[in-house]
């Protein structure tokens, strides 16, 4: 299977700063990148995607950016706010067989107000 | 977007017996589902691929005969967690695509199982 790692394990930032999470994946076949968020407890959202044709999406506060190349992909969220305080995890979809996803290790964002 | 629904969302059970946990969509038809345990502030570790009408693929290191998954028609499929022990206790959790074509994977608002 595909090997994901994600780095920081752990980010605080002040309210109003910028964050990013970094993940690596290792192989090349992988053609889809989501970020997940789940709050404790609870079940994993969707927060944003980006496809393996695309180097960039942004949403919002929200950003992704995808290097091919290297085999690593970021997340980034600016004037970040308490709500977005949360665990983030960052996953990559091989197309073969069943297109199973793998997920990196997880960051814990704190946002302090 | 797709709903899927776990139950239970909370089972404790002896050690010896065995946990049923099923996974529902419940808006669309899933041909492919997937089995994730997620252990406290760790990742998802993907189990299994539970596919309809045929036998689960199973991830390198998780016995199958422990982790027992059956999907059996195109809105259910059930992990079956037999003989648990303590180290079984954890979060699991299922997934599957919705309709659209998108590639999002949605989830299951996942079971913790605690083993005594």
């Amino acid at each position: 299977g595909e090997n994901v790692e994600q780095h920081p394990s752990t980010l605080s930032v002040q309210e109003g700063d910028s964050a990013v999470i970094k993940c690596t994946y290792s192989d090349s076949a992988s053609n889809y990148f989501p970020w997940y968020k789940q709050e404790l407890g609870k079940r994993p959202q969707l927060i944003i995607d980006i496809r393996s044709n695309v180097g960039e999406k942004k949403d919002q506060r929200i950003a992704v950016t995808l290097n091919k190349t290297a085999k690593h992909f970021s997340l980034h969220i600016t004037e970040t706010q308490p709500e977005d305080s949360a665990v983030y995890f960052c996953a990559a979809r091989l197309p073969f067989a069943g297109n199973q996803f793998y997920f990196g290790t997880g960051t814990s964002l704190t946002v302090i107000p | 977007g797709a709903v899927v629904s776990q139950h239970p969302s909370r089972v404790i059970c002896k050690s010896g017996t065995s946990v049923k946990i099923e996974c529902r969509s419940l808006d669309f038809q899933a041909t492919t589902m997937f089995w994730y345990r997620q252990f406290p502030k760790q990742s998802l570790m993907l189990m299994a691929t539970s596919n309809e009408g045929s036998k689960a693929t199973y991830e390198q290191g998780v016995e199958k005969d422990k982790f027992l998954i059956n999907h059996a028609s195109l809105t259910l499929s059930t992990l079956t967690v037999t003989s648990a022990h303590p180290e079984d206790s954890s979060f699991y959790i299922c997934s599957c695509y919705g309709t659209g074509g998108s590639g999002e994977l949605f989830f299951g608002e996942g079971s913790r199982l605690t083993v005594l």
